[in-house]
């Protein structure tokens, strides 16, 4: 399985600003999701990143809340937009594997909005 | 309905004890079904596909029923490295690689 990783790991983060999150792979994949664990909850799709044209959100999340960029097929950006206590959450990168649907995790970042 | 549920847990067990417990999918055009584990604070890491005649990985064996679309995972001779909690994952009928993910069955293996 691919290597994923991400920055930052952590931050804390104050209201009305924006973080960025980056998602690196070590191989080129063609499939990348972003998704969004809140505490104490499963995974939350957010979007997927396609590369080269826009990504394609989930019912409740929207471009200028969540900003993706996807400039290749190693890298992902997500951008949390504006921030408020209820964007605390733990955020993840995901691929999918060669062939079929298994998904990798990168680490995630936890973000923590003040 | 949730696409995916699975009873929360805590399943309680002492170290050599056989541990198991279901998901119920909503879709029944779901195509691919997986149990991911997920230790506190990190990210889920795949634990196993799941197939339709079933298939073990040592101590793990998964069992896929499409016609009440439920899907089980048993651990047998748990170990206390076991304890985490266990996702179940739905792929969705719509064959765009997404997938939909239960809350977590949360398994604690006590010495």
């Amino acid at each position: 399985s691919a290597v994923i990783s991400q920055k930052p790991s952590r931050d804390i983060c104050q209201r009305g600003t924006s973080l960025t999150i980056q998602c690196q792979v070590d191989s080129q994949v063609t499939m990348m999701f972003w998704y969004r664990q809140q505490p104490g909850q499963s995974l939350t799709l957010i979007a997927t990143a396609n590369q080269g044209s826009e990504a394609t959100y989930e019912s409740g999340f929207v471009i200028d809340k969540f900003p993706i960029s996807r400039p290749n097929l190693t890298f992902s950006t997500l951008t949390v937009s504006n921030m408020s206590p209820e964007d605390s959450s733990i955020y993840l990168c995901s691929v999918v594997g060669t062939g079929n649907y298994e998904q990798y995790f990168g680490p995630g970042t936890r973000l923590t909005v003040t | 309905r949730k696409e995916v549920e699975q009873d929360p847990g805590p399943f309680n067990v002492p170290e050599g004890a056989t541990v198991a417990f279901n998901c119920t999918y909503s879709n029944s055009a779901s195509q691919s079904f997986f149990w991911y584990r997920q230790d506190c604070r990190k990210e889920p890491k795949l634990l196993m596909s799941v197939y339709s005649s079933g298939n073990e990985d040592g101590r793990f064996t998964a069992q896929l029923n499409r016609a009440s679309q439920y899907i089980s995972l048993l651990i047998r001779d748990s170990k206390l490295s076991d304890s985490a909690t266990y996702l179940c994952v739905v792929s969705r009928p719509t064959n765009d690689y997404k997938l939909s993910f239960g809350a977590g069955t949360t398994v604690t293996v006590r010495a």
